[in-house]
C-alpha cells in the first residue's frame, strides 16, 4: 500500500518559514492536501489539491508538489501555528485514503 | 454552517461492539460523500472507512474490514460506524469528517470526535 513519511517535528522561530515535507514514491502524480490539528481540537484542512487554500486559511500557508516531495511552506510564522500537521492522498490503487505520519511545528 | 457531531463513543471490553453517529446540518448531507478516521492517543490520523452519497460505495482501511461497518441515513442525515469484535487497539478518537472529491480527494469539515475505549 501506499506510504507518506513525514518528518516527526519541525522547530521554527517566530516570524521566519517553515517547510514541513511529505515524501511518497511519486506523490507529484498525486493531489496532496494538508490538515492542521492543535492539542484537543479537530483536524483543520489548511491546503488542498497541493496548492488551493480552504477559504478563512491565511495566504501564509501554501503548498508545492513535485516529484517525490510535496511541500507545506508555512511564511512569517506565529506562535498559534504551533501544531501538528498531516499530508494526505488518495491512493486510486488500492481505494485508500492515506495520511502520512503526522510533523510537530514547534514555534520557539 | 457545515457542522458534524459524533456521539457513540464509551468504555467497551474487548470483543464488544458499538454503534458511532454522525449527525450533520449545514449542508445537503445527501449529496456529500463521507469518511470516518481515528486517532490513538498521542498517535497519527488513520483512516478507516469512506461511504459514497448513495451509499453504493463503500471502502475500508485494511485493519478494520470485516469488524466495523459503514452506512448512511440521507433521510436523517446521519452517518453510522458500526464497530464490533474490538480490540485494544481500536482505542481512538473517532471523527466523521465530510469528503470532497474533485480533483483531489480530501475531507473539508470534521466533527469535534467522539471517544472509543477498549479495556476489560
Amino acid at each position: 500500500s501506499y506510504v507518506l513519511s513525514q518528518s516527526p517535528s519541525v522547530s521554527v522561530a517566530p516570524g521566519e518559514t517553515a517547510r514541513i515535507y511529505c515524501g511518497g514514491h511519486n506523490v507529484g502524480s498525486k493531489s496532496v492536501h494538508w490538515y492542521q490539528q492543535k492539542p484537543g481540537q479537530a483536524p483543520v484542512l489548511v491546503v488542498y489539491n497541493d496548492t488551493d487554500r480552504p477559504s478563512g486559511i491565511p495566504e501564509r500557508f501554501s503548498g508545492s508538489n513535485s516529484g517525490n516531495t510535496a511541500t507545506l511552506t508555512i511564511s512569517r510564522v506565529e506562535a498559534g501555528d504551533e501544531a501538528d500537521y498531516y499530508c494526505q492522498v488518495w491512493d486510486s490503487s488500492s481505494d485508500h485514503v492515506v495520511f502520512g505520519g503526522g510533523t510537530k511545528l514547534t514555534v520557539l | 454552517e457545515v457542522h458534524l457531531v459524533e456521539s457513540g463513543g464509551a468504555l467497551v471490553q474487548p470483543g464488544g461492539s458499538l454503534r458511532l453517529s454522525c449527525a450533520a446540518s449545514g449542508f445537503t448531507f445527501s449529496t456529500h460523500r463521507m469518511n470516518w478516521v481515528r486517532q490513538a492517543p498521542g498517535k497519527g490520523l488513520e483512516w478507516v472507512s469512506y461511504i459514497s452519497s448513495s451509499g453504493s460505495t463503500i471502502y475500508y482501511a485494511d485493519s478494520v474490514r470485516g469488524r466495523f461497518t459503514i452506512s448512511r441515513d440521507n433521510a436523517k442525515n446521519s452517518l453510522y460506524l458500526q464497530v464490533n469484535s474490538l480490540r485494544a487497539e481500536d482505542t481512538a478518537v473517532y471523527y466523521c469528517a465530510r469528503y470532497v472529491a474533485d480533483s483531489g480527494d480530501y475531507s473539508d469539515f470534521w466533527g469535534q470526535g467522539t471517544l472509543v475505549t477498549v479495556s476489560s
